[in-house]
């Protein structure tokens, strides 16, 4: 158990929809990452946030978006899905600079 | 460029026996982290062991060590006395100081590791 907790565990949407997915940080942890891992792949870095903004951004087009709340939970948006979005997402909260800790992910389907 | 790279996608290795998993990695920056995550079928990334490129011994948490060749860049993690339940994928990643504090992790490809009863 890592603390990490992440809804929903399942989502299917259809193209063009948009989406949020939620993250509830490890307690004491004031940095969530949020990053996608395609079928087969290693995960890629979307963005971090720290104190409630956004501090680190990947390689990811802007209707990926999130926000990060005073109790650092944070949340993950992604407007006008596409077929490749298609994907586990997970967030991953920070504490020490050599911890970082995952939660269960999101598995996210676009039809 | 690839920066994390694990050239072994599928391991097998009799339950009880030690097994290597595979990392390299390519960085200019003398300040980094390598970590080494293991994620079951259902998908949780599950932190194994972490080693900062200024630490003079190699890093272990109980069943597993990392060993770290630093001029070879190498960061090759290994299971002793392998169990059922260590079948799993595995990925090495690595963290940056020139991220700032960002956080953010580079994954390689992954390994599969099946122990075999």
């Amino acid at each position: 158990e890592t603390g990490v907790t992440q809804s929903p565990t399942h989502l299917i949407k259809t193209r063009g929809q948009q989406v949020t997915l939620r993250c509830s940080s490890q307690s004491g942890h004031n940095t969530v990452s949020w990053y996608q891992q395609a079928l087969g792949q290693g995960p890629q870095f979307i963005f971090q946030y720290y104190r409630e903004e956004e501090n680190g951004r990947g390689n990811f087009p802007p209707r990926f978006s999130g926000l990060q709340f005073p109790n650092y939970s944070s949340e993950l948006n992604v407007n006008a899905l596409e077929l490749d979005d298609s994907a586990l997402y997970l967030c991953a909260s920070r504490g020490g600079h050599n911890e970082q800790f995952f939660g269960p992910g999101t598995r996210l389907t676009v039809l | 460029a690839q920066k994390i790279t694990q050239t072994q996608p599928g391991m097998f290795v009799q339950e009880k026996e030690a097994v290597t998993l595979d990392c390299t990695y390519d960085t200019s920056d003398p300040s980094y982290g390598l970590f080494w995550y293991k994620q079951p079928s259902s998908g949780e990334m599950i932190f194994l062991i972490y080693q900062g490129s200024y630490d003079q011994q190699n890093a272990t948490e109980g069943r597993y060590s990392l060993n770290f060749q630093k001029a070879r860049k190498s960061a090759n993690l290994v299971i002793s006395a392998s169990q059922l339940g260590d079948s799993a994928m595995y990925f090495c990643a690595m963290r940056e100081a020139t991220a700032g504090n960002t956080g953010k992790l580079i994954f390689g490809q992954g390994t599969t590791l099946q122990v075999k009863p």
